[in-house]
């Protein structure tokens, strides 16, 4: 499929274990976000990366939540030592440039449940 | 402090009829606006934009309208479809700026 990919699409874990999410984004795209959805919440913006630019972190809530993007393709977000408010969707899209009007496109998440 | 709220969170309304989602923002530097429609189990997918120069921007049948002076904007959807139901979310970004302010999502429920 050409469209962008996530995994795993459900992670249960218990409280103080590290998790990986994976985001495959649309080849091509040289911008790719992390987003967090809480229950009844709207999308929190995660971290932000640009072709070769330094990543924006600014959204990262503490110092638990780190993400790489190897290769300019591929990107993993890691939580360490998970808390049960870390349990949430991550989301992740990809775009053809940098600007609010490239439509961001999305993969189906990562549902985080954190015990 | 939520710069761009959607106040209801669902709505439920009959098929062939007009649907109206609404969308409130604070923060007047905002010039571009979104919005995108979520299905469960599927990431969200842009629906429809418009730029802080229109008031109105027409996409077959999904209409947005922006009142500046309000800081209000809402989304038309006539007729609605029984697939039109999902989750709807309005978003916000300050010059052209990357980073999408979004809110809450609603759930737009279509009887038949």
């Amino acid at each position: 499929g050409a469209g962008v990919s996530q995994s795993p699409s459900n992670k249960v874990t218990e409280k103080g274990k590290d998790v990986e999410l994976r985001c495959d984004p649309i080849s091509g795209h040289t911008a790719l976000y992390w987003y967090r959805q809480s229950l009844g919440q709207g999308l929190e913006f995660l971290i932000y990366f640009q072709g070769n630019s330094a990543p924006d972190k600014s959204g990262l809530p503490s110092d638990r939540f780190s993400a790489e993007r190897t290769g300019g393709s591929v990107s993993t977000l890691t939580i360490q030592r998970t808390q049960q408010e870390d349990s949430a969707v991550y989301l992740c899209a990809s775009s053809r440039g940098h600007r609010s009007y490239n439509e961001q496109f999305f993969g189906p998440g990562t549902r985080l449940t954190v015990l | 402090d939520q710069q761009v709220k959607q106040n209801s969170p669902s709505l439920s309304v009959q098929e062939g009829r007009i649907s109206i989602l609404n969308c409130d923002y604070t923060n007047s530097m905002f010039d571009y606006f979104l919005w995108y429609k979520k299905y469960p189990a599927e990431g969200p997918t842009f629906l429809i934009s418009i730029s802080s120069i229109k008031d109105k921007n027409e996409d077959g049948r999904f209409t947005v309208f922006l009142n500046k002076s309000a800081k209000h904007l809402s989304l038309h959807i006539v007729p609605s479809q029984p697939g039109d139901s999902a989750v709807y979310f309005c978003a916000a970004s300050e010059g052209s700026n990357y980073q999408l302010i979004w809110g809450a999502g609603t759930k737009l429920i279509i009887k038949p």
